[in-house]
């Protein structure tokens, strides 16, 4: 089967960074992505990792280790406006189709 | 575009009855899915469409649940009879892969579903 694990809570300070972890467990893996959600809206994309390494975009950046089954995402300059939900979700081809399966979020705390 | 639009908004019904969630999703995507969320089992994928046709609804729970996606900006999901196992945040998203994934999916606002 396929599984996805991430921190259930993450606390930092605003201007900081953070780094949320997350390790799979799946066979076919395609790629990772990571979504960011406020409470009661909607998940929103933020990136998708198919290839080891790093992608940068703007303070938000997601490393892809396929050898490890691991990935993260990289918060800095931390605004308050970043407290949310992110979740990691892997994709992964099965039965000659690819799915999608999101881990159970981690919720990220900015403090003053 | 003004993104993935869901209706109603929020919606309380009592056991027993039919319930349908709306949604248009964006102009020239060609996937459509819909994801419900719950406290107790997260996001889950329950149906998506690529070019208007059901290709995965091997999450939709029971058959109290049905999907329908008449054309390429509307679909439809509907519960009948709803119970109060039911009640969740219903999500549609759209992408404009044809790989059905899921993969930078844009999703609505969501309609919250309360079953009573």
């Amino acid at each position: 089967g396929q599984s996805l694990e991430q921190p259930s809570e993450v606390t930092a300070v605003e201007g900081a960074i953070v780094q949320i972890n997350c390790t799979y467990q799946t066979s076919g893996f395609y790629g990772l992505s990571w979504y960011q959600q406020h409470d009661g809206g909607a998940p929103t994309f933020l990136s998708y990792n198919a290839l080891d390494g790093l992608e940068e975009t703007g303070r938000f950046s997601s490393f892809l280790s396929r050898s490890d089954s691991y990935g993260y995402l990289l918060l800095q300059e931390l605004q308050m406006k970043d407290s949310a939900s992110y979740f990691c979700a892997v994709r992964f081809r099965m039965d000659s189709s690819y799915k999608l399966i999101f881990g159970s979020g981690t919720r990220l705390l900015v403090r003053p | 575009d003004a993104g993935v639009i869901q209706s109603p908004r929020h919606e309380v019904t009592e056991m027993g009855q039919e319930v349908t969630l709306r949604c248009k999703p964006i102009s020239g995507h060609n996937s459509l899915f819909w994801y419900r969320q719950t406290m107790m089992r997260g996001l889950e994928l329950l149906i998506y469409f690529n070019n208007n046709v059901p290709i995965d609804d091997s999450g939709m729970p029971e058959d109290r649940f049905s999907a329908k996606m008449p054309n390429a900006s509307f679909s439809t999901l509907k519960i009948q009879p709803s119970e109060p196992r039911d009640s969740a945040v219903y999500f549609c998203a759209s992408s404009p892969r044809t790989t059905g994934d899921g993969t930078e999916a844009f999703f609505g606002q969501g309609t919250r579903l309360t079953v009573v």
